[in-house]
């Protein structure tokens, strides 16, 4: 079954303490992204990836980090979260160069 | 920069009645447009698509959607909603530009009643 998988689905942590959240895709697509979801704000794109090794910020990248090492993958790293980086996290992918069409089912993140 | 508005941040109707949800975009370049719907507690799932050729786009689930240059606009509409559509709908915009950053609208919320 073709899909995006993310880990954790539910995260609880605490400020400062680093986290890494898996994305992984089984459909071979070259564009991955992260986006974050915030009541009010709606969906904001955090960093994509059109193709291995290459990464961008995408509008609120800061405090996070990715990397792009195998086409399947593109992990979202939080080098020191702090309680601003609460939110329900999305990654998505596509083939070729297309906005994203494939999403995951999210990962909901606490920072306290 | 590209934006979009969608119209209509509550849209309840009865089962078997049809629905719009509206949705306008801005951008200065080609773009790109979706449709995405949320169940509750679930990610995003692709409804539909224009990215370009024939302006009406038929998506899964029975929506469907035509695109308006002249107006600047991408509504969505199905002819018989079931309870089963209650959730959130979200229309966005992308083009080449932005790095295929798909920029959302604050969505609408779909309440379908018996």
């Amino acid at each position: 079954e073709a899909q995006v998988t993310q880990n954790p689905r539910y995260l609880i942590t605490v400020t400062g303490k680093k986290l890494t959240v898996t994305c992984s895709q089984n459909m071979n697509h070259e564009y991955m992204s992260w986006y974050r979801q915030d009541p009010g704000l709606g969906l904001r794109q955090i960093y994509y990836s059109m193709n291995v090794e290459v990464t961008d910020k995408g509008d609120v990248p800061e405090g996070y980090k990715v990397s792009r090492k195998e086409k399947r993958n593109f992990p979202l790293i939080l080098e020191s979260p702090s309680p601003n980086q609460t939110s329900l996290y999305f990654c998505a992918s596509s083939p070729g160069t297309q906005p994203p069409q494939y999403f995951g089912p999210g990962t909901r993140l606490t920072v306290l | 920069a590209q934006s979009v508005t969608q119209l209509d941040s509550q849209v309840p109707v009865f089962e078997e009645a049809p629905v719009e949800l509206r949705c306008n975009y801005s951008s200065s370049v080609s773009v790109y447009l979706f449709w995405y719907v949320q169940y509750p507690n679930q990610g995003l799932q692709l409804l539909l698509k224009y990215l370009s050729g024939s302006t009406l786009v038929k998506g899964i689930n029975g929506f469907e959607a035509e695109f308006n240059k002249s107006q600047t606009s991408f509504h969505l509409r199905k002819p018989s909603v079931h309870i089963s559509d209650t959730a959130e709908y979200f229309c966005a915009v992308s083009d080449r530009r932005s790095g295929y950053a798909l920029n959302f609208g604050k969505g609408t919320s779909l309440l379908v009643t018996p």
